[in-house]
């Protein structure tokens, strides 16, 4: 199956310095990637949409200044977090959106997450 | 909007015991319906999906068909494992290219021998 992965898995930072988080498809191309936000027992929250070679759409409530995407090739997509601050500590979900011919669906798959602690 | 209800957890069950966990869903249009599965420390997993309306999707044991009718995608398995303790998202989306997940809360089980 398609495999996403993200890293760093984990990462611990001070408050006020940026964390870049990647996301990539290893065994295919991904046209669309997502970034999501999961706080502790809660579901994810999308936060943006990201296509290669275009800006990302964010989603409403998500600061496009302080959460920065880039999507410079198919199977590479990067969250930047500038100016981390403890409110921002949560965990961080790619997923990557690829076309199934088998099934004629597409499918979206997950990374392993990031979790970002700001101290 | 669009959007996904689950009913909340955690569902506390002795294993062997028949597990449902409803899921109900508001669409503009005609979306296709999944579970996902996150196990603790883990990523997301898709458990099964249904793209259609009377679609039964499967795996695992878990089972959950689409019902158009009702709105509803609820998942079901007729005896559960220990290792089934994880957190259960249901969510929708549009067969189109650049549209996102529309996750459910989650619903967290626990299993207990």
């Amino acid at each position: 199956g398609a495999v996403v992965s993200q890293h760093p898995s984990w990462v611990i930072c001070k408050s006020g310095t940026s964390v870049k988080i990647e996301c990539r498809s290893l065994d295919f191309q991904a046209t669309t990637m997502f970034w999501y936000r999961q706080f502790p027992k809660q579901s994810l929250m999308l936060m943006a949409t990201s296509n290669e070679g275009s800006k990302a759409t964010y989603e409403q409530g998500v600061e496009k200044d302080k959460f920065l995407i880039n999507h410079a090739s198919l199977t590479l997509s990067t969250l930047t977090v500038t100016s981390a601050h403890p409110e921002d500590s949560s965990f961080y979900i790619c997923s990557a959106r690829v076309w199934l011919a088998k099934s004629s669906y597409n499918e979206q798959f997950f990374g392993p997450g990031t979790r970002l602690t700001v101290l | 909007g669009n959007s996904v209800t689950q009913m909340e957890g955690p569902v506390t069950l002795s294993e062997e015991a028949f597990l449902t966990i409803n899921c109900t869903y508001t669409a503009t249009g005609y979306p296709s319906l999944f579970w996902y599965v996150q196990y603790p420390g883990e990523g997301l997993q898709l458990l099964l999906k249904a793209t259609k309306a009377d679609d039964k999707g499967s795996n695992k044991g878990f089972e959950a068909t689409y019902r158009k009718e009702t709105t509803s995608f609820h998942l079901e398995k007729g005896s559960v494992q220990v290792s089934d303790s994880a957190v259960y998202f249901c969510a929708l989306t549009f067969n189109q290219a650049g549209t996102a997940l529309i996750f459910g809360k989650g619903t967290t089980l626990s299993v207990s021998s």
